[in-house]
């Protein structure tokens, strides 16, 4: 099975400032279609995880462009310019290139 | 508006068997793959299992830990997937979700308990 390893696993980001998640997988990600299924999940306290990033680097509809992804082969990374409050709660990074699909360990995400 | 709604947790003794639910609405069901994804309490999310679509022949895939214990099967008739849970242990315990990963679609799970 393909390892996805985040880090860090706790991110205290003061209001305003950037923050930045790491996601590395054990092995490539491309798909035979040239296509790299790497994406990025925010999961709110109490809430259903929501889809932010698709494709390593596509902003979903309704995210704030304050998030963006980047990446190729197996490391890959999830940006905020700006954290803001309701940035709270975890983030994963999924890969779906491979079967099993597996998640990264999550990063908590709070305000310092 | 997507719309997956699970159903059909609840409390099991360890060995037993469940059967979740899922309906779906809001999007072409019958194109998409679906998965089930779980999450222990307090843990990360893991991914349980898939079934394809009627143009990749309902393939199923399921992740080491339920394989020969969980069966996932759908109605493209009714919008629904299902998850049957067999010879359920402890470890299972969690929110079962119904989604679609790669399309980014969840339902607000449904917990699981298995407990003596």
């Amino acid at each position: 099975d393909v390892v996805m390893t985040q880090s860090p696993l706790s991110l205290p980001v003061t209001l305003g400032q950037p923050a930045s998640i790491s996601c590395r997988s054990s092995q490539s990600l491309v798909y035979s279609d040239g296509n790299i299924y790497l994406n990025w999940f925010q999961q709110r306290p109490g809430q259903s995880p929501r889809r932010l990033i698709y494709k390593v680097s596509n902003r979903d509809s309704g995210v704030p462009d304050r998030f963006s992804g980047s990446g190729s082969g197996t490391d890959f990374t999830l940006k905020i310019s700006r954290v803001e409050a309701e940035d709270v709660g975890f983030y994963y990074c999924v890969q779906l290139t491979h079967r099993p699909y597996t998640f990264g360990q999550g990063t908590k995400l709070e305000i310092k | 508006e997507v719309q997956l709604v699970e159903s059909g947790g609840g409390l099991v003794q360890p060995g037993g068997s469940l059967r979740l639910s899922c309906a779906a609405s809001g999007f072409t069901f019958s194109d998409h793959y679906m998965d089930w994804v779980r999450q222990a309490p307090g843990k990360g999310l893991e991914w349980v299992g898939q079934m394809t679509n009627k143009v990749t022949s309902y393939t199923t895939h399921y992740a080491a830990s339920v394989k020969g214990r969980f069966t996932v099967s759908r109605d493209d008739s009714k919008k629904s997937l299902y998850l049957q849970m067999n010879s359920l242990k402890t470890e299972d315990t969690a929110v079962y979700y119904c989604a679609d990963v790669g399309a980014g679609y969840w339902g607000q799970g449904t917990l699981v308990t298995v407990s003596s």
